[in-house]
């Protein structure tokens, strides 16, 4: 049992440039989220998705667009590569949203865009 | 959901118990104490939470005054591992509500 998976671990990106940052659980959690962590603050909710097929805008999610294909996988995407998007991204999921319910996150992928 | 207001920085001796308070005067009731940490740039570590009671498991206890305006996350005895950033949250039960990730107190457990 892996918990939750991201993909890759590190990142360097030329400003333009686009990439896709996977996470996989193998939990079957329903709920699953993207968060950024900038230097010395706590984490910011990107996008989130609530099951398979659906997604919806968290706190900053200008910049960034996110897919659920899959129970198991979240995919979030930089179309076009900006400095202010140097971070690091954390990934989570859980069974569901409720506020009983906990949220297990991934090891994090540290962008740096140049 | 409510802000929280957390300590900057603690330290505590190894083997001594670290108590971390917390602040969260305009709690709803229907609004949980949540217990975060993130060692060391790692994705951050779920470790308790608690609506009204008193919880614990594991790895720590939980203390929530009568009027649920505060709490206390207990470790009751530290070790150099527990160094990290501790982050008390507090969430409604709503359906995909995020977690809202305040500044944390950074504890720093010396031998």
């Amino acid at each position: 049992n892996a918990g939750v998976t991201q993909t890759p671990k590190f990142r360097v990106l030329k400003t333009g440039q686009s990439m896709t940052l996977l996470c996989a659980q193998d939990m079957n959690h329903e709920y699953m989220y993207w968060y950024r962590q900038d230097p010395g603050m706590g984490l910011r909710l990107i996008h989130y998705s609530v099951g398979e097929g659906t997604t919806a805008k968290g706190e900053v999610p200008d910049g960034y667009n996110v897919s659920r294909l899959k129970k198991q996988n979240f995919l979030l995407g930089l179309e076009s590569a900006a400095p202010s998007q140097t971070s690091v991204y954390f990934c989570a999921s859980s069974w569901s949203g409720g506020a009983a319910d906990t949220q297990y996150f991934g090891p994090g992928t540290r962008l740096t865009v140049l | 959901d409510a802000k929280t207001t957390q300590p900057t920085s603690m330290d505590c001796a190894e083997g001594r118990a670290a108590n971390l308070p917390c602040n969260h005067s305009t709690i709803s009731g229907n609004e949980y104490v949540y217990w975060y940490r993130q060692i060391h740039s790692q994705g951050p570590q779920y470790i308790i939470h608690g609506l009204k009671n008193n919880e614990t498991n594991e790895m720590a206890s939980l203390i929530i005054t009568e009027d649920r305006k505060s709490s206390t996350l207990i470790l009751p005895h530290a070790t150099l591992r527990d160094t990290a950033v501790y982050y008390c949250i507090v969430r409604a039960d709503n359906a995909g509500n995020m977690l809202t990730f305040g500044g944390g107190t950074r504890l720093m457990v010396k031998p």
